[in-house]
């Protein structure tokens, strides 16, 4: 079956400094991946996807290549502010007339001044 | 209009209690998912319903009942639940081929 898996958290960093959190999985097939992000008493918001091998998403100066040889999805940016304080999924789906989110553990991000 | 909405934002019930979470979008999207979310863990899907039927229900305990009146609703139906049911109720919604789904901000349930 397909699994996510995240380095644990809490992830506590000063501003400004470089975040990495860890990703990979185990799919059948050639699955999506996505990072969700959700703030405190949120819901989810998507953050970034890949859909292809070697494609790399970004947004909100974060990003993450599909590395299909490692199967990771690693998630990173270079400067983290005090508002990207949140807990980060990672995740993956593979498509049909549903999809079917399968969710890293997900980890929180706590950025200090 | 690029949200779903969550009424209400927080619901406090007994355990003898009936009481419904709606959940409602207009982008068009022709599916619609509920998932629980418990403190410091992942969403975990409930139900997902394509074209207004259910088309996956994850062993959910019949006491939560899902409903689709239409393409735009989506409700979930709440009865007998137990103390162990509170959590985060997270409404989703997607176009049918594409995997993006747009999440509403949740209706944070407790069970007394």
């Amino acid at each position: 079956g397909n699994s996510v898996t995240q380095m644990e958290g809490p992830v506590t960093l000063s501003e400004e400094a470089f975040l990495t959190i860890n990703c990979t999985y185990t799919a059948t097939g050639y699955p999506s991946l996505f990072w969700y992000v959700q703030y405190p008493g949120e819901g989810l918001q998507l953050l970034l996807k890949a859909t292809k091998a070697d494609d790399k998403g970004s947004n909100k100066g974060f990003e993450a290549t599909y590395r299909k040889e490692t199967t990771s999805f690693h998630l990173e940016k270079g400067s983290v502010q005090v508002s990207d304080s949140a807990v980060y999924f990672c995740a993956l789906s593979t498509a049909g007339t549903a999809s079917k989110l399968t969710f890293g553990t997900g980890t929180r991000l706590q950025v200090t001044l | 209009d690029t949200e779903v909405t969550q009424t209400p934002k927080h619901l406090v019930m007994g355990m003898t209690n009936k009481k419904s979470l709606k959940c409602e979008q207009h982008m068009g999207h022709r599916a619609m998912y509920w998932y629980k979310q418990k403190a410091k863990k992942p969403p975990e899907l409930m139900f997902v319903y394509s074209y207004e039927k259910l088309s996956i229900n994850e062993s959910v305990p019949s006491r939560f009942s899902p409903e689709c009146p239409n393409s735009s609703l989506l409700n979930l139906h709440l009865h007998a639940l137990q103390p162990e049911d509170s959590a985060l109720y997270l409404c989703a919604s997607s176009q049918l081929r594409a995997n993006v789904l747009t999440f509403g901000a949740g209706s944070r349930l407790t069970v007394l």
